[in-house]
C-alpha cells in the first residue's frame, strides 16, 4: 500500500518563531495534497489543498500568510506556521492522492504531526 | 454546501456484538464519494471502506460494510462481532466534486470485555 510519512511528529517551540512541517508520500508520486487541523476531540478541518508546482488552495477562514505551503515536488509538500502563537497548537495531519481524478478513494494519510507552541 | 453529520458522539457496545454508527450527508453533487476512517489514540488515520455514489451494492470490507441509503442521504457503517481493538473515533467522510474530503465530527467509539 501506499504510504505518507509526516516529519517531525511533535514539535514543541517558543512563541513568534516558525515551524515546518513536512509531508512525503514515499512510494508513490502524489500530485495532490491534503493539509488538515485536528483539535483535542475534533473533527479534521480542511486548511488546503496543495497541487505541485502550482499555489495552494486554502479554505476560508485559514490565512495563507500564516500557513504556507509548498509543493516543490510530487513526494514533498511542506506547511510552514509562521510566527507560531499557542492558539496555533494542534494535530496537524497530511494526506495525498495520486491523482485529482483517482482521488475517490486513495488518498492516503499521514501520521500526524502534534504542535505545541509556548 | 457539503454537509456530513454524526450524531452520537460516543458509544459504549459490549465485545463481539454488532455496532452500528450513523451518518447522514448533503451534498448537491451528482458523483460523490463516502468513506469510513478509524482514529485511534496514536492518531494515525485509518482507511475502512469506501462507497461511490454510483454503486450499487453496499460496499463490504471484512468486519465493515457501509449500509447506503441513498434516498435518505445515509451512509452508516456496521462493524460485526465488535472486538478491544475496534476502540477508537470514527469518523464518516465524503468526496464530491472538488475532490477535496469533508469529515463529519466523529463517533468515539468504546468496546467494553
Amino acid at each position: 500500500g501506499a504510504v505518507v510519512s509526516q516529519h517531525p511528529s511533535r514539535v514543541i517551540c517558543k512563541s513568534g518563531t516558525s515551524v515546518k512541517i513536512e509531508c512525503r508520500s514515499l512510494d508513490f508520486q502524489a500530485t495532490t495534497m491534503f493539509w488538515y487541523r485536528q483539535f483535542p476531540k475534533k473533527s479534521l478541518m480542511l486548511m488546503a489543498t496543495s497541487n505541485e508546482g502550482s499555489k495552494a488552495t486554502y479554505e476560508q477562514g485559514v490565512e495563507k500568510d500564516k500557513f504556507l505551503i509548498n509543493h516543490a515536488s510530487l513526494t514533498l509538500s511542506t506547511l510552514t506556521v509562521t510566527s507560531a502563537h499557542p492558539e496555533d497548537s494542534s494535530f496537524y495531519i497530511c494526506s495525498a492522492s495520486r491523482s485529482l481524478e483517482r482521488s475517490y478513494n486513495e488518498q492516503f494519510f499521514g501520521p500526524g504531526t502534534r504542535l505545541t507552541v509556548l | 454546501a457539503q454537509k456530513i453529520t454524526q450524531t452520537q458522539p460516543g458509544m459504549f457496545v459490549q465485545e463481539k456484538e454488532a455496532v452500528t454508527l450513523d451518518c447522514t450527508y448533503d451534498t448537491s453533487d451528482q458523483s460523490y464519494g463516502l468513506f469510513w476512517y478509524k482514529q485511534p489514540s496514536s492518531g494515525e488515520m485509518i482507511f475502512l471502506i469506501y462507497q461511490g455514489s454510483y454503486d450499487e451494492q453496499n460496499a463490504t470490507e471484512g468486519r465493515y460494510s457501509l449500509n447506503f441509503q441513498k434516498a435518505r442521504k445515509s451512509a452508516n457503517l456496521v462493524i460485526s462481532a465488535s472486538q478491544l481493538g475496534d476502540s477508537a473515533m470514527y469518523f464518516c467522510a465524503m468526496r464530491g466534486g472538488a475532490s477535496k474530503i469533508i469529515f463529519g465530527s466523529g463517533t468515539r467509539l468504546s468496546i467494553r470485555p
